[in-house]
């Protein structure tokens, strides 16, 4: 079974407006992290937001958000006011367990598209 | 935050011809680094996990012959594509383990990437 899905290929969204990524994973793990990345087209991979699966409360870092329903095992990326510098590929990722080098789980990502 | 370096960032090479990619942690030690291949469009997939001192740990399908890495010092470690082909065109990212630090989410960073091209 996949470890991360992300089921939306490609997205599109007007600017200023918000947009959801879903993500969601698969885990018996009790202690995981999931994170969001967004890479441009230049190819490098930028972090945008982690949640621990102890945390209780939604992580947010500016203007992203993380939806995180653990009972679903979802952690839908929320951008709001989109900016066209938003148009990118959003991947979601998990590392099990709670030792730091174990290896992340990429989802396929989902191309954002932020239109004028 | 903490800096990953590769070099190069574009490699063109012909058919049969082995490329060396180095991935540096600049500002940190780094015991753990992993080695990524991203085709176009698609995600990125694990290669392998290097440890600083002791061979790689290559995931399955990976030609541990073909795909040699040496993690020989704390802050490199180097993936070398042996007699390489055009299938084996693709984005290489590394990433490094991060030290942990309070207040940092971040436990892996990032390389910027390199692009090979085999002709």
């Amino acid at each position: 079974a996949q470890k991360i899905t992300q089921t939306q290929p490609g997205m599109f969204v007007q600017e200023k407006e918000a947009v959801t990524l879903d993500c969601t994973y698969d885990t018996s793990d009790q202690s995981y992290g999931l994170f969001w990345y967004k890479q441009p087209s230049s190819g490098e991979m930028i972090f945008l937001i982690y949640q621990g699966s102890y945390d209780e409360q939604n992580a947010t870092e500016g203007r992203y958000s993380l939806n995180f329903q653990k009972a679903r095992k979802s952690a839908n990326l929320v951008i709001s006011a989109s900016q066209l510098g938003d148009s990118a590929m959003y991947f979601c990722a998990m590392r099990e367990g709670r030792n730091t080098g174990n290896q992340f789980y990429f989802g396929t990502g989902t191309s954002l598209t932020v239109i004028p | 935050g903490a800096v990953v370096s590769q070099h190069p960032s574009w490699v063109i090479c012909k058919s049969g011809t082995s490329v060396k990619i180095e991935c540096r942690s600049l500002d940190f030690q780094a015991t753990t680094m992993f080695w990524y291949r991203q085709f176009p469009k698609q995600s990125l997939m694990l290669m392998a996990t290097s440890n600083e001192g002791s061979k790689a740990t290559y995931e399955q399908g990976v030609e541990k012959d073909k795909f040699l890495i040496n993690h020989a010092s704390l802050t490199l470690s180097t993936l070398t594509v042996t007699s390489a082909h055009p299938e084996d065109s693709s984005f290489y990212i590394c990433s490094a383990r991060a030290p942990r630090l309070a207040g940092v989410a971040e436990t892996q960073y990032f390389g910027p990437g390199t692009r090979l091209l085999v002709l």
